[in-house]
């Protein structure tokens, strides 16, 4: 079935540049997101990529898409604290399959 | 001007009890969503609706049960709530149900706690 995979853990010094890697399954997704969640919020849309892309930039945000190896990532560059959250990958066609996230700290 | 917004924020409940949570967006989108995050924060769909119509129910026990008054409102009502229950539950919305051309836009969440 629809999978989607993520490391659990990133640690990152401040000013460091963070990668968050996922891989997913399903390849009828059009977009790929990436999703931040704060400590007791709710879910923030950080950026998406169109899956023809393979590449997106965003200020601090690059999103890479490997189609063929069905894999995806996040680099935030010059990663600060206000950074630290749980990132999740999802897509899906008519339901978004999510990332099991990755939790990203970030120390001084 | 919340796009997508629940009540209550939290919830405490007793075992055996049935409980609402409510759900509007005002972004105009045709599609709503519920999501249940677990103490893992792990994400998985419940329900998805079009247009006031269930499209997707995901092996969700019947004591769950949404409903859609309205393209704006997708309501859940949990009767005999169980310790399991306990989560973050996420209403969402989307302008198409198969994400062709947006994102899904959450709400702030649910936190229930059933003791």
């Amino acid at each position: 079935g629809e999978d989607v995979e993520q490391s659990l853990f990133l640690s990152v010094r401040e000013g460091d540049s963070s990668v968050i890697n996922c891989t997913y399954t399903d390849s009828s997704s059009t977009y790929l997101y990436w999703y931040k969640q704060e400590p007791g919020a709710g879910l923030q849309l950080l950026t998406y990529i169109f899956s023809n892309m393979d590449m997106k930039q965003d200020q601090r945000l690059t999103v890479l898409l490997n189609k063929k190896d069905k894999h995806l990532s996040l680099r935030i560059a010059d990663t600060q604290t206000g950074d630290s959250a749980i990132y999740f990958c999802a897509g899906g066609y008519n339901k978004l399959i999510f990332g099991a996230g990755t939790r990203l700290a970030v120390h001084p | 001007d919340t796009a997508v917004s629940q009540t209550p924020k939290y919830l405490v409940t007793q075992m055996g009890n049935d409980k609402s949570i409510k759900c509007e967006q005002n972004l105009g989108h045709d599609t709503m969503y519920w999501y249940k995050q677990d103490s893992k924060k792990f994400l998985k769909i419940m329900f998805s609706y079009n247009n006031k119509e269930l499209i997707i129910n995901e092996t969700v026990p019947n004591r769950f049960s949404p409903k859609s008054p309205d393209k704006a409102h997708l309501n859940l009502h949990i009767n005999s709530l169980e310790l399991g229950d306990s989560a973050v539950y996420f209403c969402a919305s989307s302008s198409r149900f198969d994400y062709s051309d947006t994102e899904a836009f959450f709400g702030q969440g649910t936190r229930l706690t059933v003791v």
